[in-house]
């Protein structure tokens, strides 16, 4: 099976601090992807990334960032967290070719 | 561009009614059609997938047919169960390999 894991499941933060939240992926699928749930908009894409060391921007990139310095691991990097960054982060990966997504479990975060 | 629309939730039901989740999709080309589940304090899991028109993907006593003439992916299920209560989202693949997401819809299954 493959298996997604997220380093926090909850993760409360202050105003501007750096926040730094990560991936693991264990299926050595190439693509990776980053998104918040906030309810009534369903899941927006934050970032994704094709391959190691390449990223590409979603819908909603503002105030993040990301890294992919090995191919298991995706990073998304909040610069200066904000309280609109409240929210439901979840990761997931795909296997290139394919089209089906596997989910991380979230990390809820909390910016005061 | 790419979007698609769920039915507003929340839907309530007794348990062992019919369950109808109403999903339309907009898209350029062929795209595949998802539905993905949510059960409280959870991550998204895949629950069924079509890839062409006609088919019909199922999983767990759910149901969903790809309806191209009517851009539809209406997610069926004959009995529902108090351990069906989740979110349910429908989404689409893009031709980038993005997925596309509609806004989701809670399932409260009571006894």
């Amino acid at each position: 099976d493959v298996k997604v894991t997220q380093s926090s499941r909850y993760l409360v933060k202050r105003t501007g601090e750096k926040v730094f939240l990560e991936c693991v992926q264990d299926m050595d699928h190439e693509n990776m992807f980053w998104y918040r749930q906030d309810p009534g908009l369903g899941l927006r894409l934050i970032y994704f990334s094709y391959d190691v060391k390449m990223k590409e921007k979603g819908d909603i990139p503002e105030g993040y960032s990301v890294s992919r310095e090995k191919k298991e691991r995706f990073s998304l990097i909040l610069e200066s967290a904000s309280t609109n960054q409240t929210s439901m982060y979840l990761c997931a990966s795909r296997d290139s070719g394919a089209d089906t997504q596997y989910f991380g479990p979230g990390t809820r975060l909390t910016v005061l | 561009g790419n979007s698609v629309t769920q039915m507003e939730g929340p839907v309530t039901l007794s348990e062992e009614a019919f369950l109808t989740i109403n999903c339309t999709y907009t898209a350029t080309g062929y795209p595949s059609l998802f539905w993905y589940v949510q059960y409280p304090g959870e991550g998204l899991q895949l629950l069924l997938k079509a890839t062409k028109a006609d088919d019909k993907g199922s999983n767990k006593g759910f149901e969903a047919t790809y309806r191209k003439e009517t851009t539809s992916f209406h997610l069926e299920k004959g009995s529902v169960q108090v351990s069906d209560s989740a979110v349910y989202f429908c989404a689409l693949s893009s031709n980038t390999g993005k997925l596309i997401f509609g806004q989701g819809t809670t399932l409260q299954v009571k006894p």
